[in-house]
């Protein structure tokens, strides 16, 4: 256990659906984190939550919609996504402004 | 852009011997430089940090070196075991909530 639980572990979706990508973590952090995880990629930072604030990143497509209801859980919605969108998808937390984070263990998202 | 590079893709080496794994970066901002370990089907867990106002951080076996002013880190595993068999990422960071990573570089330690 980790601290960072993803849920779901696995999805698969269609292009057309709307999916959720759930994390949460009880370790006391403030800031959250979506990465994506290509293959033979660097891990691509998607969205900072500092103090539940967003800190927006502009080169993310809007069919990606993050959430963060509160400092202990974050969301990532999905719809109308590309195959290419295939990849891990990795939520970390971290005190704010503290360069060690926590991982969760990804979501795996195949789209077909 | 690439920040953080790691130019090799895979490393082998064999039981008992040193790895040793690399990483550039392109950013003067960086101040702190951390190494992830990544299992298949597990997020990264965190394994040696050093802070820019060092050049040399160790633990237990795994040691990490910082030079400056050719923008380079690495990673020194002695000696190597076979449960060391990972990805390694580099990350680095400018103080902010921005962490940039590597795209990894995959250990395998032969028995």
């Amino acid at each position: 256990e980790t601290g960072v639980t993803q849920t779901p572990r696995h999805l698969v979706m269609g292009m057309t659906n709307k999916k959720s990508l759930k994390c949460e973590q009880h370790l006391g952090h403030n800031a959250m984190y979506w990465y994506k995880q290509s293959a033979k990629k660097p891990l691509e930072l998607m969205f900072v939550y500092s103090l539940e604030e967003r800190v927006e990143n502009n080169s993310v497509p809007s069919r990606f919609s993050p959430e963060c209801p509160n400092s202990s859980h974050l969301f990532l919605h999905l719809h109308t996504l590309q195959p290419e969108d295939s990849a891990l998808y990795l939520c970390a937390s971290s005190r704010s402004g503290d360069s060690g984070y926590t991982f969760g263990s990804g979501t795996r998202l195949t789209v077909v | 852009d690439q920040q953080v590079k790691q130019n090799s893709p895979s490393l082998s080496v064999q039981e008992g011997r040193i790895s040793i794994l690399n990483c550039d970066y392109t950013n003067s901002m960086f101040d702190y430089f951390l190494w992830y370990k990544k299992y298949p089907a597990e997020g990264p867990t965190f394994l040696i940090s050093i802070s820019s106002i060092k050049d040399k951080n160790e633990d237990g076996r795994f040691t990490v070196f910082l030079n400056k002013s050719a923008k380079h880190l690495s990673l020194h595993i002695v000696p190597s075991q076979p449960g060391d068999s990972a990805v390694y990422f580099c990350a680095a960071s400018a103080g902010n909530n921005d962490m940039r990573f590597g795209a990894g570089t995959r250990l395998t330690v032969k028995p």
